[in-house]
C-alpha cells in the first residue's frame, strides 16, 4: 500500500459534468493538500487542510470544492469546469505544525481533461 | 511573479558525469529549501532539503548548496545515472505562520542522463 493514494488516475469530463477526485493517506499525517500542475507552470497550491479544518484556500474558483471528512481522506469535487482546468491534480500529506509545512508526500495524481 | 525560478527547463548529462540543477528565489524570508524528483505518471518524491542556517547538505550522490547572499541553490548529482532521469523541482518555504509556511515550487528541470 503506497503512502498516498489517488483515484482515479485519469479523468475525462465534459464542462457540465460533476465528478470527484479522491485521496487517501496511510501515513498518519495531520495535514493534506491539493496541488494543481499545469503544463509549463509551477505546482500551484490550491487547498490545505490541517486536522480536517481548511486553513488555506488560494483564491481557487468555486467550481472546485474540497472536502476533508477525516485526517486520512481528502476529496476534490468538480463541477462546471472549463477546458483551462485540464491539468494534473496532486494530493499530498505532511506531518508538521500548521503554517510550517514539512516535506510533502505526494500521490501519483489525477490527470484531468475537460472537454 | 514567480518566487522560485528554475530557468533551465531541461538538462542533458552523460552517465557518470556531474549533473548540476539550479534554482533562484526572490523572497529573502525563505528559510527552508527542498528538492523533489518526479518520474512520469508518478507524484513528486522528496529528495533532499537544506535549512538556511547551512550552506551545504549531502546525502549519498546528492548534494544541495545554498548561497543566501545570491538567493541561489543548486543540486549536484555525482555520478549521474540513467535512473536519475526525471523532472527535478525546487521548493522553498518561509518562516512559521500563515501562507508563508507553505511550499512554493519552481517549474522544474527535466534531467536526461544518457548511457
Amino acid at each position: 500500500e503506497t503512502g498516498v493514494t489517488q483515484t482515479p488516475r485519469h479523468l475525462v469530463m465534459g464542462m457540465t459534468n460533476k465528478k470527484s477526485l479522491k485521496c487517501e493517506q496511510h501515513l498518519g499525517h495531520n495535514a493534506m493538500y491539493w496541488y494543481k500542475q499545469s503544463a509549463k507552470k509551477p505546482l500551484e497550491l490550491m487547498f490545505v487542510y490541517s486536522l480536517e479544518e481548511r486553513v488555506e484556500n488560494n483564491s481557487v474558483p468555486s467550481r472546485f470544492s474540497p472536502e476533508c471528512p477525516n485526517s486520512s481522506h481528502l476529496f476534490l469535487h468538480l463541477h462546471t469546469l472549463q477546458p483551462e482546468d485540464s491539468a494534473l491534480y496532486l494530493c499530498a500529506s505532511s506531518q508538521g505544525t500548521v503554517g510550517l509545512t514539512e516535506k510533502l508526500f505526494f500521490g501519483s495524481g489525477t490527470q484531468l481533461s475537460v472537454l | 511573479d514567480q518566487q522560485v525560478k528554475q530557468n533551465s527547463p531541461s538538462l542533458s548529462v552523460q552517465e557518470g558525469r556531474i549533473s548540476i540543477l539550479n534554482c533562484d528565489y526572490t523572497n529573502s524570508m525563505f528559510d527552508y529549501f527542498l528538492w523533489y524528483k518526479k518520474y512520469p505518471a508518478e507524484g513528486p518524491t522528496f529528495l533532499i532539503s537544506i535549512s538556511s542556517i547551512k550552506d551545504k547538505n549531502e546525502d549519498g550522490r546528492f548534494t544541495v548548496f545554498l548561497n543566501k547572499s545570491a538567493k541561489h541553490l543548486s543540486l549536484h548529482i555525482v555520478p549521474s545515472q540513467p535512473g536519475d532521469s526525471a523532472v527535478y523541482f525546487c521548493a522553498a518555504r518561509g518562516p512559521y505562520g500563515g501562507s508563508q509556511g507553505n511550499l512554493i515550487f519552481g517549474k522544474g528541470t527535466k534531467l536526461s542522463v544518457k548511457p
